[in-house]
């Protein structure tokens, strides 16, 4: 089956313009997370969401950072006024849910988007 | 506040041989234990799940096993060969259900 598809897989954007990442999870998967992989600095958890919950939000390293997930399945990562710390490749995962039995904590990962801010 | 190691963080082996990675974890306290692997430019492949019950996964050539006491996971690849070579990550998962990454073992194999 299709795994977790993101879009676009490369941005380049100036300092201070707003990017929109898109995240498409495996279908029937409650679960969906954001991470950052930086140079040198490994993936750091973003944000969470499972099913209808209010999602955690506690990874996200500043209040320009935002996401939202539309009928419990797309998601968007936003970005307002871009800076170049923010350069980064952007993860998204999905899974059935976590603590379930089984499978359900796998994590499934897209390719990413690499952003790069000028 | 979770930390997770990898060592080494590169490798290099000649095709055929038998590796280990190495995993350790500061916090016993996980709910699971992931594997992955990253090829160049690429998202990341889930290799083996331990949940924190388990001692050890098996997929095909590769054996994860899982010591929460000690804070310890090694990732065993049998036979390796040249298309092995990649990133591979060690992720902790915790009741928060958050993955604490290691920064990976960069391993090359070598035909």
């Amino acid at each position: 089956g299709a795994g977790v598809s993101q879009s676009p897989s490369n941005k380049v954007t100036e300092k201070g313009k707003d990017v929109e990442l898109r995240c498409d999870p495996i279908s029937g998967h409650t679960a969906l997370y954001w991470y950052r992989q930086s140079l040198g600095q490994g993936l750091e958890f973003l944000i969470y969401f499972q099913g209808n919950s209010a999602p955690d939000k506690s990874g996200l390293p500043s209040d320009r950072f935002s996401a939202e997930r539309t009928g419990g399945s797309v998601s968007t990562l936003t970005i307002q006024r871009t800076q170049q710390e923010d350069s980064a490749v952007y993860l998204c995962a999905s899974s059935l849910d976590y603590m379930a039995s089984g499978d359900g904590d796998t994590q499934y990962f897209g390719p990413g988007t690499r952003l790069t801010v000028l | 506040k979770q930390e997770v190691t990898q060592i080494p963080a590169a490798l290099s082996v000649p095709e055929g041989e038998n590796l280990v990675l190495n995993c350790s974890f500061t916090d016993s306290a996980i709910y699971n234990l992931q594997w992955f692997r990253q090829d160049p430019g690429k998202g990341l492949t889930s290799l083996l799940l331990i949940q924190s019950s388990q001692r050890e996964q098996t997929s095909g050539r590769l054996n994860a096993s899982l010591d929460k006491s000690s804070g310890r996971s090694t990732l065993y690849i049998a036979a390796s060969q040249p298309g092995d070579s990649a990133t591979y990550l060690c992720a902790v998962g915790g009741s928060n259900y958050k993955l604490t990454f290691g920064k990976g073992t960069l391993l090359t194999v070598n035909p």
